[in-house]
């Protein structure tokens, strides 16, 4: 299986800030990395698919980039509703997996 | 409008099995797989394994290979998924999830609310 590690596992910044998440896969992927976002209780949100397109409807403050085995998630401005958790997945293999999640919090 | 809607939670007793449905609508089911991720509390996503509507196909994880099996009812465009042998450890919010792609490109774009399935005697 493919692992995919996140760093960092958590995050304090500031409303305003700029933050980066950043996402490692043990092999190379291409550009078949995803990003979700999700709140508590709630089910995961897609962001940014095929590594850097934005999903339909998402802010443009989300941004990715990345091909091979690093990847970047960046919100160039953090708003008070996007504290939660962030997720990359790989889908370059049929057999899926997630890193471990970047929980994002209010300083 | 276009959803997945998933099966109430459920108290299974170790060693039993549970099926969840996840029913579709607002869309053509079978032009679209169904994943399967569960989420303990507290915890990370963990992907489960796939199953393509149309064809009945499936991938799961090799941690799940032997104890999960996915299906599907086209007629009523809903999809299950039946975990056996539970444990204590499979304590945890069950979500389907659609698979789109687009070109070679496939991400989750719609998802259920999710099925709390707690394991305990």
């Amino acid at each position: 299986d493919i692992q995919m590690t996140q760093s960092p596992s958590s995050l304090s910044a500031s409303v305003g800030d700029r933050v980066t998440i950043t996402c490692r896969a043990s092999q190379s992927i291409s550009s078949y990395l995803n990003w979700y976002q999700q709140k508590p209780g709630k089910a995961p949100k897609l962001l940014i698919y095929a590594a850097s397109s934005l999903q339909s409807g998402v802010p443009s403050r989300f941004s990715g980039s990345g091909s091979g085995t690093d990847f970047t998630l960046t919100i160039s401005s953090l708003q008070p509703e996007d504290f939660a958790t962030y997720y990359c997945q790989q889908s370059y293999s049929t057999l899926d997996t997630f890193g471990q999640g970047t929980k994002l919090e209010i300083k | 409008q276009v959803q997945l809607v998933q099966s109430g939670a459920e108290v299974k007793k170790p060693g039993a099995s549970v099926k969840v449905s996840c029913k579709a609508s607002g869309y053509t089911f079978t032009s679209y797989d169904i994943n399967w991720v569960r989420q303990a509390t507290g915890q990370g996503l963990e992907w489960m394994g796939w199953m393509n509507p149309n064809s009945g196909n499936t991938g799961y994880a090799q941690k799940f290979q032997g104890r999960v099996t996915m299906t599907r009812n086209t007629s009523i465009s809903t999809a299950y998924m039946e975990l056996s042998s539970l444990r204590s450890e499979d304590t945890a919010v069950y979500y389907c999830a659609r698979g789109t792609t687009v070109t070679t490109s496939r991400y989750f774009d719609l998802w259920g609310r999710g099925t709390l399935v707690t394991v305990s005697s």
